[in-house]
């Protein structure tokens, strides 16, 4: 099993409107998560840090779920540049196979 | 723009060919990585160097050989790479002293071997 795994989608959102995707992990000694965004082509970005259970900025919010081993990427208010690859990675250098999202018009 | 330099953007090199990939971070981090990316898949841990030694090697193969001359300073020396190893080689850093996990990436080396 991987140690992070993610849905790749894509996840395809209407401009305005709030999507949300799931990152699970199979290692429990998994402390901190990250979500990073990555354009096509591109290198990934770091988003968002997550330490405890949760953070938010802006129209992004993470929460951690650490009894269901899962962590959570929600995205209010769409922009249509938000579309992107959102990948999930943790302290155990272990990325996900990311999250596609397209945000349409 | 990045603090984390790479170079080449692009290379492209012969099975029999030597080459390097170059790798500088502006940031004071005591941390740098090497990961490989293939389209459509997650970054691949390949190497860690911590405090200009080497902590990770993930088993990568001997045609891959990474140097840390110092702190921010990193290279990917290949040689004798086969058509699969082309890929998107990313470098990236962190601060040591806070634990791994918050990376930050330079743009890549987009690397194609014929």
């Amino acid at each position: 099993r991987k140690e992070v795994e993610q849905d790749p989608g894509p996840f395809n959102v209407p401009e305005g409107a709030t999507v949300a995707f799931n990152c699970t992990y199979s290692n429990s000694a998994s402390q901190s998560f990250f979500w990073y965004r990555q354009d096509c082509r591109k290198e990934p970005k770091l988003l968002m840090s997550v330490y405890s259970s949760g953070n938010e900025d802006g129209r992004f919010t993470a929460q951690l779920n650490r009894a269901s081993q899962y962590i959570s990427l929600l995205i209010r208010d769409s922009k249509l540049s938000d579309s992107a690859t959102y990948l999930c990675g943790n302290n155990r250098l272990a990325f996900g196979k990311g999250n596609q999202v397209v945000v349409i018009p | 723009d990045t603090e984390v330099t790479q170079t080449p953007k692009h290379l492209v090199m012969g099975m029999t060919n030597k080459k390097s990939l170059k790798c500088e971070q502006h940031m004071g981090h005591r941390a740098m990585y090497w990961y490989k990316q293939k389209a459509k898949k997650p970054p691949e841990l390949m190497f860690v160097y911590s405090y200009e030694k080497l902590s990770i090697n993930e088993s990568v193969p001997s045609r891959f050989s990474p140097e840390c001359p110092n702190s921010s300073l990193l290279n990917l020396h290949l040689h004798a790479l086969q058509p699969e190893d082309s890929a998107l080689y990313l470098c990236a850093s962190s601060q040591a002293d806070r634990g791994p996990g918050e990376l930050f990436f330079g743009e890549g080396s987009r690397l194609t071997v014929l």
